[in-house]
């Protein structure tokens, strides 16, 4: 069965501080990974996804297969970075994404 | 160019009535996918459906179903509401609902169950 870890429900780092959320997976398939974010008063809408391996806002992610991991990074936080973080997977095809529990950044000034 | 749009954006009903949720898709896209979010069990895939015909389920009852029109707009019902359907129900779009286009999502509507 497809699952998306995110063990951390909280993370705080200071601005100018490096980042990174954890996300871990499980699929017998070759899965498709995305990070979607969600700001406060917005929607939810997609930051990057692993098979453009574009760098947005800054964050850049890496799949990782042999330890079913795609992390988020970002080497330094900006206080806009605030917000919640999920990690998704899909089949090849198909909209129907699994998503993690979400990890809640808070960058400090 | 306008966003997907859900309504009601608030509902409040009792345990055993049933509901429907609309969601309209941003123009030109087929696909429209539904997901339920809860505190507790975070955000959990219902159903997708394009051009008209259900495509992916999730692991959801029978209680939960949909349907789409041929203008792409999508509704979504609950039978015999219970008090854990309390959640926030989001609705997505994309242009043809493979991974490679992105998935624009509405605001939401929230339903409580008393």
């Amino acid at each position: 069965a497809q699952r998306v870890t995110q063990p951390e429900k909280l993370l705080s780092v200071f601005k100018g501080a490096p980042v990174e959320l954890k996300c871990n997976y499980s699929y017998s398939g070759s899965p498709e990974l995305f990070w979607y974010v969600q700001y406060s008063r917005q929607r939810l809408q997609l930051l990057l996804r692993h098979i453009s391996r574009e760098s947005i806002k800054g964050f850049t992610a890496d799949l990782n297969k042999g330890e079913t991991s795609f992390h988020l990074k970002k080497p330094f936080a900006q206080e806009e970075d605030s917000a919640m973080y999920y990690c998704a997977l899909a089949r090849e095809w198909g909209q129907n994404f699994v998503f993690g529990p979400g990890t809640r950044l808070s960058v400090l000034p | 160019k306008a966003g997907v749009t859900q309504t009601p954006r608030y509902l409040i009903k009792t345990r055993g009535q049933q509901v429907t949720l609309s969601c309209s898709p941003i123009s030109g896209h087929r696909s429209v996918s539904w997901y339920q979010q809860t505190p507790g069990q975070g955000l959990q895939f219902l159903f997708e459906y394009f051009s008209e015909t259900q495509r992916n389920k999730g692991n959801f009852p029978g209680r939960f179903s949909g349907r789409q029109f041929s203008n792409s707009r999508s509704e979504m019902n609950v039978s015999t509401l219970e008090l854990g359907d309390s959640a926030l129900y989001l609705c997505a779009s994309s242009i043809s609902g493979t991974t490679n286009n992105e998935q624009f999502f509405g605001p939401g509507t929230r339903l409580t169950v008393l």
